[in-house]
């Protein structure tokens, strides 16, 4: 089992319309999460961090279950400028640094 | 957040040579971190890079294909030794910072995509 997984996608979205989807984590002590934003042939960009249960930041919504051990990423009110690969990275805790990378979720806002 | 710059940004190179990567950071950082993403794929650790030690490689990774310095704290350097088309990939580096609330958040580089013939 891969530490951290995510549907690949793509889900593709209208314009407007709200997407979600799930990250889940195999280390249950895992201390943060984060939300990337990579675009094709850039660097990931942080979007969010994820705090105890979850945060908002405009559009976005990000919601931590440790029992489930799952994070979500909710974008309200699409925008093409949202099409893009989003990492879901987990910091197990256990070492400085070492964080691990979900292979990514591809959205697609489309017209 | 920290300012990272990679230089090259992009390189082609025949099989058997070296490519050596600088990564610099307009603020002192004590973690930088070295990552390959291969295409499609997420990002995978190749090492921690130590100010005035050793590197530190993950699984899979050596010194000798993969030699690092750490002069000092806001400059990093990767080589990537003896090419081989299987190292065509994107070669991040990248830094931690811890904000506010004690979030170690990451922040990467613009990446160096190597290609190799």
């Amino acid at each position: 089992r891969k530490e951290v997984e995510q549907d690949p996608g793509p889900f593709n979205v209208p314009e407007g319309a709200t997407v979600a989807f799930n990250c889940t984590y195999s280390n249950s002590a895992s201390q943060s999460f984060f939300w990337y934003r990579q675009d094709c042939r850039k660097e990931p960009k942080l979007l969010m961090s994820v705090y105890s249960s979850g945060n908002e930041d405009g559009r976005f919504t990000a919601q931590l279950n440790r029992a489930s051990q799952y994070i979500s990423l909710l974008i309200r009110d699409s925008k093409l400028s949202d099409s893009a690969t989003y990492l879901c990275v987990v910091n197990p805790g256990d070492s400085w640094g070492k964080f691990q990378f979900g292979a990514g979720t591809q959205v697609v806002v489309t017209p | 957040s920290a300012v990272i710059s990679q230089k090259p940004s992009r390189d082609i190179c025949q099989r058997g040579t070296s490519l050596t990567i600088q990564c610099q950071v307009d603020s002192q950082v004590t973690m930088m971190f070295w990552y390959r993403q291969q295409p499609g794929q997420s990002l995978t650790l190749i090492a921690t890079a130590n100010q005035g030690s050793e590197a530190t490689y993950e699984s899979g990774f050596v010194i000798d294909k993969f030699p690092i310095s750490r002069p000092n704290l806001t400059f990093s350097t990767l080589t990537v030794s003896n090419m081989s088309p299987e190292d065509s990939s994107i070669y991040l580096c990248s830094v931690e910072h811890r904000d506010r609330v004690s979030y170690n958040e990451q922040f990467f580089g613009p990446g160096t995509r190597l290609t190799v013939l």
